[in-house]
């Protein structure tokens, strides 16, 4: 079964709002997840890390204030896109790290209109 | 910086024909080498994993063989099947890094026709 879980699955949202995406552990902690984003036919892209209890580490050319990603427990990591316009629409991928090959939830398709 | 290269998509092959997607990598140390598989619908899966010079990962009769002289991972299987539909994406990981962040390629699609 799913050791990963992403919620949701798919959102759609107007644009200016905020949108929270969540990733979940199930059966171990995670000390350390990751975000990634796929753009259409192209690879997955490393949006930032993120260690429990501590501020993320963001990849060059990621805006921090506009993808806030907060880790506060060893089970669970959420990343808030916030002011969403529509060149966000993408598809997000978590993927959580803990003493086992890291494990990848089933990602988020996120449509901004 | 550390890069993964591989072959681009679609690939459209007929049941039982035999697969090969290439795979290269760029890395400064002794990367990890991962193909990961993304079923319709579903999130990455990590399909075989390799993490020294000629190991070879196996995993659902697909083999991959590291190869630390060709910096090249390319993944094959002798006989295709429909199921075998979904994108691949080869990867590297420098287990020596505190982050241990996986790099991606940019995913190969491949298709089989029954």
């Amino acid at each position: 079964g799913a050791v990963v879980s992403q919620h949701p699955s798919w959102v759609i949202c107007k644009s200016g709002t905020s949108v929270k995406i969540e990733c979940r552990s199930l059966d171990f902690q995670a000390t350390t997840m990751f975000w990634y984003r796929q753009f259409p036919k192209k690879s997955l892209m490393l949006m930032a890390t993120s260690n429990e209890g501590s501020k993320a580490t963001y990849e060059q050319g990621v805006e921090k204030d506009k993808f806030l990603i907060n880790h506060a427990s060893l089970t669970l990591s959420t990343l808030t896109v916030t002011s969403a316009h529509p060149e966000d629409s993408s598809f997000y991928i978590c993927s959580a790290m803990g003493g086992r090959p890291l494990h990848f939830g089933n990602g988020t398709r996120l449509t901004v209109t | 910086g550390d890069s993964v290269t591989q072959m681009e998509g679609p690939v459209t092959l007929s049941e039982e024909a035999f697969l090969t997607i290439n795979c290269t990598y760029t890395a400064t140390g002794y990367p990890s080498l991962f193909w990961y598989v993304q079923y319709p619908g579903e999130g990455l899966q990590l399909l075989l994993k390799a993490t020294k010079a000629d190991d070879k990962g196996s995993n659902k009769g697909f083999e991959a063989t590291y190869r630390k002289e060709t910096t090249s991972f390319h993944l094959e299987k002798g006989s295709v099947q429909v199921s075998d539909s979904a994108v691949y994406f080869c990867a590297l990981s420098d287990l020596g890094s505190s982050a241990s962040k996986i790099i991606f390629g940019s995913g190969t699609r491949l298709s089989i026709r029954p």
